[in-house]
């Protein structure tokens, strides 16, 4: 089935380990996107990339890094996790030809405690 | 002032009624997004669109490209239809969506 897979669906983690967010899509599409989502501040972006091998900065990059180094995976490392990392995090995709059609992963609910 | 505004946003409407969800957005885009959000759960794409209108079952879709606004109508509403819906601008610099704060639905029978 296409679309984008997540995992976990959910981790509980100790404040200052080191968490890996894994995200695949079977889709080819060339963008892909991770955002978190906090109540009241809606979604907000972290990372993206535009295509494999680049990268980029969203809003909230503080804490977060990402590697592109295909086009179907996209994961987002925590280096150190800290309790303002509690969130829900969403990947998403999006195909660079019209119509422009966006994906989203099920989400993956991460606590630190 | 964010650049996308949805409203409202909480609504609560009886089963069968008509339902009405805003978005205004200040931004250049290159298309409108309608996405739901059930509790707990995922996000699904309902509607992309740069122009006019779209339909899909109970639910339409229109723009105004000139008045920078959006509506999202549900005919008949349903429980089922009870979920947070979401409005978001192909408009990002970075190619990235820019998401209003969402709209809480809740349909009682």
């Amino acid at each position: 089935i296409a679309g984008i897979t997540q995992a976990p669906t959910s981790q509980i983690l100790a404040a200052g380990r080191r968490m890996t967010l894994r995200c695949t899509q079977d889709m080819r599409h060339n963008a892909m996107y991770w955002y978190r989502q906090d109540l009241g501040l809606g979604l907000r972006l972290i990372h993206y990339s535009n295509t494999a091998g680049t990268t980029g900065k969203g809003e909230v990059p503080d804490g977060y890094s990402v590697s592109r180094a295909n086009t179907d995976d996209f994961p987002l490392t925590l280096a150190s996790a800290v309790p303002s990392q509690t969130s829900v995090y969403f990947c998403a995709s999006s195909d660079s030809r019209f119509p422009y059609g966006y994906t989203f992963g099920s989400g993956t609910r991460l606590t630190v405690v | 002032k964010n650049e996308v505004e949805q409203s409202p946003q909480n609504l609560t409407a009886q089963e069968g009624e008509f339902i009405t969800i805003n978005c205004s957005y200040s931004v250049g885009i290159s298309a409108l997004h309608w996405l739901q959000q059930h509790p707990g759960g995922g996000i699904v794409s309902l509607f992309m669109l740069s122009s006019g209108k779209k339909k899909h079952g109970r639910l339409i879709a229109t723009i105004n490209i000139q008045e920078k606004h959006s509506s999202l109508h549900i005919t008949a509403s349903h429980p089922r239809d009870s979920a947070v819906y979401i409005c978001a601008a192909s408009g990002g610099s970075q190619g990235n969506l820019i998401f209003g704060k969402g709209t809480k639905l809740s349909v009682k029978p």
